[in-house]
């Protein structure tokens, strides 16, 4: 059964202070493991897709790298703005690329 | 804005009562995904629609969910004798040639 994994659950943040939330899968067939953020009261905003390990992707102060089993989202110097929910999900080895969620991280960043 | 807009954004029904949900996906795209999220948890996908046929259901999909997408465009999920267990935010997602999936803002249902 695919399985994906996010931790921690939850994360205090100071501005300024640098950290990684983690996605660890167990998918058969993985093409492709998703990054999203949801903000409270709102549907996913789609941030990255990556494919194969070592491939790296970046937007603003975020960048989500991926391994053979884990994938990693970097936030260098978070702004309270940062704060939000970050999902990750993999569509496994099924024709309708149907995604598997992780449980989130809860990111909450203090000025 | 990614092209996919959910109406009503927030329901709050009696147990018992029906319920239906719009979903409307810009076009050109042929993939439409329905999704459930309890809160604290991630979504979870419930079915999904290539043009207009249902192509596969989840367990979660009890015999009261049905969902449609006539002519291949909007989509309406209904939740039929509603029990509190059915509270829950339920998004819906567009795709076309890539993997990605692109969600609405979500309708919150809540069943007193």
């Amino acid at each position: 059964e695919d399985q994906v994994t996010q931790s921690p659950e939850a994360l205090r943040l100071q501005e300024g202070e640098s950290s990684s939330l983690n996605c660890s899968y167990t998918v058969s067939g993985l093409r492709g493991l998703f990054w999203y953020r949801q903000d409270p009261g709102k549907g996913p905003e789609f941030l990255f897709t990556l494919y194969s390990a070592g491939e790296e992707k970046e937007k603003e102060r975020l960048k989500a790298t991926l391994t053979k089993k884990e994938s990693f989202l970097h936030i260098t110097a978070p702004k309270p703005e940062d704060s939000a929910t970050y999902l990750c999900a993999a569509p496994g080895e099924n024709a309708g690329n149907m995604l598997t969620f992780g449980g989130g991280t809860r990111l909450m960043v203090k000025p | 804005d990614t092209g996919v807009s959910q109406d009503p954004r927030h329901k709050i029904t009696k147990r018992g009562q029906n319920v239906t949900f719009r979903c409307d996906p810009i076009s050109e795209h042929n993939r439409l995904y329905w999704y459930r999220q309890t809160l604290g948890q991630g979504p979870e996908f419930l079915t999904y629609f290539q043009n207009e046929a249902q192509l596969e259901k989840s367990r979660l999909l009890s015999d009261r969910f049905s969902a449609e997408r006539p002519k291949g465009s909007f989509s309406t999920l209904e939740i039929q004798r509603t029990e509190q267990g059915d509270s829950a935010m339920y998004l819906c997602a567009r795709s076309s040639f890539g993997n990605e999936q692109f969600f609405g803002p979500g309708t919150r249902l809540t069943v007193l």
